[in-house]
C-alpha cells in the first residue's frame, strides 16, 4: 500500500510552453500532498504544500504565478510550470500524506523536466 | 526555521561492513525523523523512522537512534551490501506542522 505515482516521468518541451505533472496516491487518500524540486546532487526543496480543496501555501521564493498547483480530490495534485525556460529544468518530486494518521510521507517516483 | 545537517557527504564503505550517517537538528519541537533511500532517477523511499519518544529502532540491518538532548540522530546499516549504494536523506519534522526538513543526503557506495 501507500503507493505515489507521477506522470509523466520524463518530459522535455520548449521555452515558453506550459507543462503539467500529476501526483496521485494510488491506494489511500490524501488531504496534503507536497511538492519538491531537487537538482542533481542536492537535497529536496520543498515548494509548496497542496491542501485537498483549498490554495496550496507556498514557501518563500517559490513563484505561486509560475508554478500553479491543482489539488482538486484526495488522491489528485498537479503541479504546472507555466512558461518555461531552461532554468526551470530539474526533477520535481510529489509526496502525499494519509488523510489520517501518523506523519508519514509516501514519494512519488519524480519527473524530469528538461526545458529548451 | 529548523536546520538539519548530515555527515558526511559520501561515504564508501567494503561489502560487509557497516554504516553510519549522523544528522543533527536545530528544533528542539522536532519529534519525527525519517530515513529516505533514493536510488539514481527515483524518488526518495522511507527506510525507517523514528519519533522523539523513542531512543532507537531496528529493522533488520538498519537501526536508527536518537539523542533529544543533543539534537542529532543517526543511521546505522550493518552487513552491507552493493545493493545499499543510494544517496540517503534525514529529515525532521513535527506533528503540528507538514514540513520535512531535509538534510543534504549521503551518497554510499558499497564496494564488492
Amino acid at each position: 500500500g501507500a503507493v505515489v505515482s507521477q506522470h509523466p516521468s520524463r518530459v522535455i518541451c520548449k521555452s515558453g510552453t506550459s507543462v503539467k505533472i500529476e501526483c496521485r496516491s494510488l491506494d489511500f487518500q490524501a488531504t496534503t500532498m507536497f511538492w519538491y524540486r531537487q537538482f542533481p546532487k542536492q537535497s529536496l526543496m520543498l515548494m509548496a504544500t497542496s491542501n485537498e480543496g483549498s490554495k496550496a501555501t507556498y514557501e518563500q521564493g517559490v513563484e505561486k504565478d509560475k508554478f500553479l498547483i491543482n489539488h482538486a480530490s484526495l488522491t489528485l495534485s498537479t503541479l504546472t510550470v507555466t512558461s518555461a525556460h531552461p532554468e526551470d529544468s530539474s526533477f520535481y518530486i510529489c509526496s502525499a500524506r494519509f488523510r489520517t494518521g501518523n506523519n508519514e510521507q509516501f514519494f512519488g517516483p519524480g519527473t524530469r523536466l528538461t526545458v529548451l | 526555521g529548523e536546520n538539519v545537517e548530515q555527515h558526511p557527504s559520501t561515504l564508501s564503505v567494503q561489502e560487509g561492513d557497516s554504516a553510519v550517517i549522523k544528522c543533527t537538528y536545530s528544533d528542539s519541537a522536532s519529534n519525527y525523523f525519517p530515513w529516505y533511500k533514493q536510488e539514481l532517477g527515483k524518488g526518495p523511499q522511507l527506510i525507517i523512522d523514528i519519533r522523539s519518544n523513542v531512543g532507537e529502532k531496528k529493522d533488520q540491518r538498519i537501526a536508527v537512534t536518537l539523542n533529544k538532548t543533543a539534537k542529532h540522530f543517526s543511521l546505522h546499516i550493518t552487513e552491507t551490501q552493493p545493493e545499499d549504494s543510494a544517496v540517503y536523506f534525514c529529515a525532521a519534522s513535527t506533528w503540528n506542522f507538514n514540513k520535512f526538513y531535509f538534510g543534504s543526503g549521503t551518497k554510499l557506495n558499497v564496494k564488492p
